[in-house]
């Protein structure tokens, strides 16, 4: 059974870049039928999907995070990363990472999640 | 304010029949891309509730069902328990943004 963990400094300065990581067990990050999404939460708010990866390294990303973001995979090491540059206050949340089967298939497996706090 | 539309609240009473609805636009639900649910229960991530407009993953109750017309979709949770409280989320994909777009989110109560 695929299990999604992510890690990260719970604390970022403004200014500064957030970087995150999703380790995948259970399962091969290449299995090729997925894309790996990462998604954020502020709190008492919803959802936003922040971007996703295929195993090929394709990537999409959300317009009006699209120039701050970089997701990446790293097959060796079972982990996709999420990296999100000159952050302030409005990038305070919870970020999560989830399977995506696409299309049809939606989130079918979620992280946790970790909570990121930027500080002034 | 979210790509798709969903009402803050419902509520109703234990055993009661509840709907969620979630309107879109053309260039997502009304464009044919399928659309998913999402139950998040109070500090814990949110988990796939509704594939494929009425598809439910193992596990799930058959008290939750989806469907999708036009431009909108609607969860339907039939016989209300406390334990169905939590924040319901639809999602689908959008071609003008060319990625995920998630509703608002609707907090459902159990009265």
């Amino acid at each position: 059974q695929v299990q999604l963990q992510e890690s990260g400094p719970g604390l970022v300065k403004a200014s500064q870049t957030l970087s995150l990581t999703c380790t995948v067990s259970g399962g091969s990050i290449s299995s090729g039928r997925y894309y790996w999404s990462w998604i954020r939460q502020p709190a008492g708010k919803g959802l936003e999907w922040i971007g996703r990866i295929y195993t090929s390294g394709s990537t999409s990303y959300n317009p009006s995070l699209k120039s701050r973001v970089t997701i990446s995979v790293d097959t060796s090491n079972n982990r996709l990363s999420l990296n999100l540059s000159s952050v302030t206050a409005a990038d305070t949340a919870a970020y999560y990472c989830a399977r995506d089967g696409n299309y049809y298939y939606g989130m079918d497996v979620w992280g946790q999640g970790t909570t990121v706090t930027v500080s002034s | 304010q979210s790509v798709l539309t969903q009402p803050p609240s419902v509520s109703g009473a234990p055993g009661q029949r509840v709907s969620i609805s979630c309107t879109g636009s053309s260039s997502n639900i009304g464009a044919g891309y399928d659309v998913h649910w999402y139950q998040q229960l109070p500090g814990t991530a949110p988990k796939l509730l509704i594939y494929g407009n009425n598809n439910r993953p193992s596990g799930v109750p058959d008290r939750f069902s989806g469907s999708r017309s036009g431009t909108s979709a609607s969860l339907v949770i039939a016989g209300l328990q406390a334990d169905f409280e939590a924040d319901y989320y639809c999602q689908s994909y959008d071609s003008s943004l060319s990625g995920w777009v998630f509703g608002g989110g609707t907090k459902v109560t159990v009265l």
